[in-house]
């Protein structure tokens, strides 16, 4: 089955700086790839996807890169604040199928 | 409803004991999935249902586990003689129409714990 490593398991950043995390995947055949957002105690919720066909895409502050090649691909916030402090999850769907593969998750602290 | 809804939030059940979690799932919306996070993880996959059917179980663990969805609205998965082990947040989430690549929207979960 689908293997989704995540990296790293917690980022503490400065206000204002940049966060990166990064997934790796097993399965070459997969082609969607979500990223969410869950605050403690909370659900999880959908932040930006992408699709196979596109190697990178933005929204504001938020922007995801895939490298089908290299069977990875990353989230970028930029101008982070502390209301960006939450744990997020990478996930991944592969051709054929309906279910969703998730990474561990990675620990985002903003500090003020 | 607003969004997917889940009940109860918390239950407590003793070890050996039957419970029953409830999904709600956004109006409309005929795909509906469960998952179970335990503490520290990423959501694990379950089962999906596609109108009334399950349209894959792969990710149950054991017979211990089923769902239901008789209307193809409201879901209930269903644990016979708990164990200590199926502790976790179960999740449950629907999409507008299951097909691949599509949004899934997760409810706030119950929180399961086998004492």
């Amino acid at each position: 089955g689908e293997n989704v490593e995540q990296h790293p398991s917690t980022l503490s950043v400065q206000e204002g700086d940049s966060a990166v995390i990064k997934c790796t995947y097993s399965d070459s055949a997969s082609n969607y790839f979500p990223w969410y957002k869950q605050e403690l105690g909370k659900r999880p919720q959908l932040i930006i996807d992408i699709r196979s066909n596109v190697g990178e895409k933005k929204d504001q502050r938020i922007a995801v890169t895939l490298n089908k090649t290299a069977k990875h691909f990353s989230l970028h916030i930029t101008e982070t604040q502390p209301e960006d402090s939450a744990v997020y999850f990478c996930a991944v769907s592969g051709a054929g199928s309906y279910q969703l593969t998730f990474g561990k998750g990675t620990k985002l602290s903003v500090i003020p | 409803g607003a969004g997917v809804s889940q009940t109860p939030s918390n239950k407590v059940t003793e070890k050996g004991k039957y419970v029953e979690l409830r999904c709600d799932p956004i109006s409309g919306h005929t795909a509906l999935y469960w998952y179970r996070q335990s503490l520290g993880q990423g959501p694990e996959f379950l089962i999906y249902f596609q109108g009334t059917g399950a349209a894959d179980d792969s990710g149950l663990p054991n017979d211990r586990f089923f769902a239901v969805r008789p209307e193809g609205s409201v879901s209930t998965l269903k644990i016979q003689r708990t164990e200590r082990g199926d502790s976790a947040v179960y999740l449950c989430a629907s999409s507008l129409q299951g097909g691949m690549n599509t949004e899934a929207f997760f409810g706030q979960g119950t929180r399961l714990t086998v004492v």
